[in-house]
């Protein structure tokens, strides 16, 4: 069955420091793998793709790793701000199916002045 | 930039109601997509529609259908609303293809069923 797992659950960080978040996956066969964004009341925002054949990522201060032999993806997010409280969720694409997606259930990133 | 837009932010409805969620994106693309999202399970799949009048069953269909007449707009009707529909309920469009598109998102209508 393909799952999706996220770590932590929830996370409280002082502004300034960075994280990392998890990603876990038994996706196969795997396409590619997107973070998101969703701040509070709002819908997911796409921030990054890794597709096979990438290691890292960055969009500014977020950067994206993906290992697809241990099947694990990480975001970490540098110099932390206040606008980076959100949920962050991972999804991964498997590559058939017209819907071939899964996704994680989020990390709650709460970031304190 | 891609608009995806949800007519109603918050409905609150009764059981037993027929209940519409409208759904409408400004940018041509050919997918679209209802979920439902609850703490601690992520967003589920509904139903997607890969093009006008065409329409797939995702995970938990069971007490959903949907209308797409018009490629901008993907309508999702809850046939006898129960109080475990309860939820947020978000609509997403992507361009056509297998391809690396992202899916963009409205702002989700929370929906309470009372």
């Amino acid at each position: 069955k393909n799952q999706v797992e996220q770590s932590p659950q929830s996370l409280i960080i002082l502004e300034g420091k960075n994280c990392t978040l998890q990603c876990n996956y038994t996706v196969s066969p795997f396409s590619n793998l997107r973070w998101y964004k969703q701040d509070t009341g709002r819908g997911p925002v796409s921030l990054t793709i890794m597709t096979f054949s990438e290691n890292t990522k960055s969009n500014g201060r977020y950067t994206a790793t993906l290992d697809a032999d241990t099947k694990q993806s990480s975001l970490h997010i540098t110099a932390s701000q206040l606008s980076d409280s959100a949920s962050y969720i991972c999804v991964v694409s498997w590559s058939t199916g017209r819907r071939a997606l899964t996704f994680g259930s989020g990390t709650r990133l709460q970031v304190q002045p | 930039d891609v608009k995806v837009t949800q007519s109603s932010r918050y409905l609150v409805k009764r059981t037993g109601e027929k209940v519409f969620l409208e759904c409408v994106q400004d940018m041509d693309h050919e997918n679209m997509f209802w979920y439902r999202q609850d703490p601690g399970l992520g967003l589920r799949l509904i139903y997607f529609s890969y093009d006008v009048k065409m329409k797939e069953k995702g995970d938990i269909p069971e007490g959903y259908s949907v209308s797409r007449e018009k490629k901008e707009r993907f309508s999702l009707i809850l046939e006898s609303a129960s109080t475990n529909q309860t939820s947020m309920y978000l609509c997403a469009s992507r361009e056509g293809g297998r391809g690396n598109q992202p899916q963009h998102f409205g702002d989700g209508t929370r929906l309470s069923i009372l």
